[in-house]
């Protein structure tokens, strides 16, 4: 199976917005609304950011939103923070031989 | 609150198998609401899935792991388990255990910490 492809990196300022991209194929991101991401922080393990393309877990920021159209799914980060400094993952079902398939991660760092 | 827990040896000689353990405290397993899974993370690079199952039975795992993977269920102690045979120093990762939403596409809310198993002679 294929991973889903990330940009390796994405930075920005403080207070500033940026949005990671996720492309997949018409097998995953283009016909489901399984999308899901995480962020990692070093050494820990990840944390579910959004599910189900753009919905939000209990207790996540508001500045984290998602979406996507046609094969790309997208995260934004809005009023970056420090804190938002981490590894980003987008993850999908797909109706290939594996079932889940994660993205190739995107490293966000806030200058 | 839900918690999960790794458990098992960190070496493990080629050839032969990684066996862990996700004690689950917290929650039942045995709810029947949630899949329970396993996905790693070789060091420095990305996530990997490697399979889930139900307490009903249906297990899911990844086509390229499929030959050497089980998952399965232990009730009676609220814990679940990865065996992975036949192991190369490619298998050397961070396993975590997972807990799914409902809906067992739509993501992992619950992640243990991770063991770092190394595959080494």
């Amino acid at each position: 199976q294929s991973a889903l492809t990330q940009p390796a990196s994405v930075s920005g300022s403080p207070g500033q917005s940026i949005t990671i991209s996720c492309t997949g194929t018409s097998s995953d991101i283009g016909n489901y609304n399984s999308v899901s991401w995480y962020q990692q922080h070093p050494g820990k393990a990840p944390k579910l950011m959004i599910y189900d393309v753009s919905n939000r877990p209990s207790g996540v920021s508001n500045r984290f939103s998602a979406s996507k159209s046609g094969n790309t799914a997208s995260l934004s980060i809005s009023g970056l923070q420090a804190e938002d400094e981490a590894d980003y993952y987008c993850c999908s079902y797909s109706s290939s031989s594996t079932p889940y398939v994660f993205g190739t991660g995107t490293k966000v760092t806030v200058l | 609150q839900l918690q999960l827990q790794e458990s098992g040896p960190g070496l493990v000689k080629p050839s032969e198998t990684l066996s862990l353990t996700c004690t689950v405290s917290g929650g039942s397993i045995s709810s029947g609401t949630y899949y329970w899974g396993w996905i790693r993370q070789p060091p420095g690079k990305g996530l990997e899935w490697i399979g889930s199952v139900y307490f009903g039975g249906s297990t899911y795992s990844n086509s390229s792991l499929e030959s050497r993977v089980t998952i399965s269920l232990d009730t009676s102690k609220n814990r679940f388990s990865l065996n992975l045979r036949s192991v190369t120093a490619a298998d050397t990762a961070v396993y975590y255990c997972v807990r799914s939403l409902p809906s067992l596409w739509s993501g992992y809310d619950f992640w243990g910490q991770g063991a770092l198993v190394t595959v080494s002679s």
